[in-house]
Formats: C-alpha cells, structure tokens, sequence
C-alpha cells in the first residue's frame, strides 16, 4: 500500500527564516510526486510535480526536490503570505491516476 | 474564471436525508474525481470519472454514487447520510495519461446533525 507521511506537522517560522518541509513515501515505482499549496477554506492549489530521484524545481521562494525516498520543500526567507498548508502527493505506475496524500504540514510565518 | 467549481459551499442537512454535491470544470480536461477530507486533513480518494466511465471506486460505501452527464461535470449524490459522512469533499479534473496535475475545487463542507 502506497504511505507518504510528512513532517513537521506544523511548523512556526520568522519572516526570513529559511527551513525545509519532509515527506517521506512508500510507492509501488513512483510516477509522479506532487506538492499542494492549501489555504483555510480553499482547494489544494498545485506547486510542483517531480518525476525522478535527483530532480529539483523551483518557484519564487519555494524549491522542491526528490529522492528515492523523500522530498523536500525548501522554503527560503519566507514572507506572511506564504503561511498555508502543504501537501504531499504521490502517484504510482499502474494505479489509475490515484493520488495518495499526506496529511500536510501547517506552515505559519510570523511577521 | 473558476477552472473547477463546486455547489453548495455548505451543506448541513439531518441524518438518514439524501443530498447531491456538484462539481463542473471548464478546463477541458477528460478526467474528474471526488476526494474527501477527514478532521485529520488527510485527502482520500473516493471516485474518479474518464470520459465518462469509472475507473476508480475506493471502498466507498455504495450509498455514494458518482454521476457525470458529460465530461465537464461530475456531481456525487449521498443516499441515507451517516454521521461519518461529515467532511470536507472535493472536486478535481486532470488531463491526459495522469502525470498532469489534479486541479481541485474549494470544497463542500458537509455536516451531518
């Protein structure tokens, strides 16, 4: 059974504190690892989607990267407004388009 | 311009009542689904529809019963709701062979009295 589990589950920062977000999975050949922005009251929104150990992307303050095993989500000087929840995804080869979540981290950036 | 839209926002209704949840995207995309989100936040798979056919059905108790007249709509009708059932559920669409991302509405919060 496919497992992703995050850590921290919540995580307090100061504006400009830079820090990283975990999710460790257990797939069944990974097709896609996926990175969901979700704010109170809303829809998870997409960030990122990698595809292979080693890959890295980047958006704004925001820079994702893949292991075999784990990602991170590494957050740099972040500001107030990037305080939400982040999620992880996984999707295995051969299941038919299922996403499997975890359970997010609660990122809060104090002014 | 919302890509995928849910109504109500809201739900609350008594238990053993039965209620419709709809969802439409106007993405073009050939894939929709249903997830719901516990108190625990995790977000969990419950159906999802290809042009038109199933092709996901994750030990979802058979009072719950996806409906999709086209592609661009998929609408979830609950029969005989339990106090289990209270959650928050949402609408997604993907496109393509599924390393395309799922685009996720804003949610119908159901409470069940």
């Amino acid at each position: 059974e496919d497992q992703v589990t995050q850590s921290p589950e919540a995580l307090r920062l100061q504006e400009g504190e830079s820090s990283s977000l975990n999710c460790s999975y257990t797939v069944s050949g990974l097709r896609g690892l996926f990175w969901y922005r979700q704010d109170p009251g809303k829809g998870p929104e997409f960030l990122f989607t990698l595809y292979s150990a080693g890959e890295e992307k980047e958006k704004e303050r925001l820079k994702a990267t893949l292991t075999k095993k784990e990602s991170f989500l590494h957050i740099t000087a972040p500001k107030p407004e990037d305080s939400a929840t982040y999620l992880c995804a996984v999707q295995a080869r051969g299941s038919a388009r299922q996403l499997t979540f975890g359970s997010g981290t609660q990122l809060t950036v104090l002014p | 311009d919302t890509a995928v839209s849910q109504t109500p926002k809201y739900l609350v209704t008594q238990m053993g009542n039965d209620k419709s949840i709809k969802c439409e995207q106007n993405l073009g995309h050939d894939t929709m689904y249903w997830y719901k989100q516990d108190s625990k936040k995790f977000l969990k798979i419950m159906f999802s529809y290809n042009n038109k056919e199933l092709i996901i059905n994750e030990t979802v108790p058979n009072r719950f019963s996806p409906k999709s007249p086209d592609k661009a709509h998929l609408n979830l009708h609950i029969n005989s709701l339990e106090l289990g059932d209270s959650a928050v559920y949402f609408c997604a669409s993907s496109q393509g062979d599924g390393y395309q991302p799922q685009h996720f509405g804003d949610g119908t919060r159901l409470s069940i009295l």
